[in-house]
């Protein structure tokens, strides 16, 4: 079945750490895209890529990194210097066509001890 | 600043009856408009999308649109306990396909 995978789904840090978040797609989707959910708010756009080996910065992209060396996946690296990286981590990808329709993954939860 | 602007909620409703979500825009050229549906704790999920003024229909779930007004809603028909998520409402202000602007989402609840 075609989707996108996250890993992992429960993550815990401790501050000062980097942690990195897995997300493939076997979707055939040229864009991808990572964003992050606070309790009681909206999703926020932190990095997304059209094309592989290229990525823009989204609304909130200070203390994240990621890359697109393949098609298929697009990591994303919360660094230490992210100041609140608690947060429901959500990737997804789209098609690029007319619909704009996003494709979830199902999350990752990160817990800063 | 493009905002996207939802009522929090609760939104409740007694079993079968309708459920009407309200969305208001910023930008007069969005071009695309989407409903998602999320459990708790989970991802969202597309419920309807829209483009055109006017009334879009899916089973129980139609799509409203007024562009003049910047406003798109939402209505559940028969409405279910399983119904019973928040609802995102996301407009795509014509920049890179998939780039959406989210609101905060309503939570409905639907009591049986």
């Amino acid at each position: 079945d075609g989707g996108i995978t996250q890993s992992p789904k429960y993550l815990f840090r401790k501050e000062g750490q980097n942690v990195t978040l897995s997300c493939e797609q076997n979707l055939n989707h040229d864009a991808m895209y990572w964003y992050r959910q606070d309790p009681g708010q909206g999703l926020r756009l932190i990095y997304y890529s059209q094309i592989v080996n290229d990525f823009q910065k989204g609304d909130i992209a200070e203390g994240y990194s990621v890359s697109r060396e393949k098609k298929e996946s697009f990591p994303l690296t919360v660094t230490s210097a992210q100041k609140n990286p608690t947060a429901f981590y959500l990737c997804a990808s789209t098609t690029g066509g007319n619909t704009g329709e996003l494709f979830f993954g199902e999350g990752s939860r990160l817990t800063v001890l | 600043q493009k905002e996207v602007e939802q009522n929090s909620g609760p939104l409740s409703v007694p079993e079968g009856a309708i459920a009407s979500l309200n969305c208001t825009y910023s930008d007069r050229g969005s071009q695309s408009f989407f409903w998602y549906r999320q459990y708790s704790g989970k991802s969202p999920e597309l419920i309807m999308f829209i483009y055109s003024n006017g009334d879009k229909e899916d089973g129980r779930f139609t799509a409203q649109l007024n562009k003049a007004s910047q406003y798109v809603s939402l209505l559940i028909r028969d409405s279910q306990p399983s119904d019973s998520a928040t609802y995102l409402c996301a407009v795509n202000y014509g920049g890179s396909q998939g780039n959406l602007i989210f609101g905060k989402g309503t939570k409905l609840s639907v009591k049986p």
